[in-house]
């Protein structure tokens, strides 16, 4: 079983670029959520979704965007790359809201120099 | 909003011993979860625990257990038992229902296992 994967592991950008995080979940989840993990913090939500089409900010929205075009792919995308963006990004997705616990894709480390 | 506080950066258990994680939340909310996740080296974030804020029951899953105090707003995580492969950092979160279950973490306990 895959569950959530996000693609890719590893990135290494220079300012000013752009690129795509994908994440895919074959759960047949509602719910998704893009989280980054930086040191000495916890997980901070950058943006979620409660649906195909529907996406919403969250509390660090700032620098990204995001799409749910599909039901089990939600993309984050970083348009003009800066290094306070460096950080490990988490993929998750839930069943419903309701408490449903969230399943997290591995991560993906980006570095921006 | 809604914040989760964990006051232990590090802490330290020996073998087959016992640990307590503390955390605790602010929130005007009445209707919310509470979840404990494990973050091993390799950075997958693995649940070992939820507890729904109407129960009064603690949660339990076998070696883990938590102790729930609503009005203190207060969730901590025990450990009994502990094994090696409990070494990992632990983050408490919170989400509410109507909240489209976004998590709110902490910043995590780093628990070493010793021998």
């Amino acid at each position: 079983n895959a569950g959530v994967t996000q693609t890719p592991k590893f990135r290494v950008l220079k300012t000013g670029q752009s690129m795509t995080l994908l994440c895919a979940q074959d759960m047949n989840h509602e719910y998704m959520y893009w989280y980054r993990q930086d040191p000495g913090m916890g997980l901070r939500l950058i943006h979620y979704s409660v649906g195909e089409g529907t996406t919403a900010k969250g509390e660090v929205p700032d620098g990204y965007n995001v799409s749910r075009l599909k039901k089990q792919n939600f993309l984050l995308g970083l348009e003009s790359a800066a290094p306070s963006q460096t950080s490990v990004y988490f993929c998750a997705s839930s069943y419903s809201a309701g408490g449903q616990p969230q399943h997290f894709g591995d991560g993906t480390r980006l570095s921006i120099l | 909003a809604q914040t989760v506080t964990q006051s232990q950066p590090e802490m330290s258990v020996q073998e087959a011993e016992t640990v307590t994680l503390s955390c605790t939340y602010d929130t005007s909310e009445s209707d919310y979860y509470l979840f404990w996740y494990k973050q091993p080296p390799s950075r997958q974030m693995i649940l070992v625990i939820r507890q729904e804020a109407y129960k009064q029951q603690n949660a339990t899953e076998n070696r883990f257990s938590v102790n729930f105090q609503k009005a203190a707003k207060s969730f901590s995580l025990k450990i009994s038992d502990s094994q090696l492969g409990d070494a990992a950092m632990y983050f408490c979160a919170y989400a509410t229902v109507s909240t489209a279950s976004k998590l709110t973490f902490g910043t995590g306990t780093r628990l070493q296992v010793t021998l």
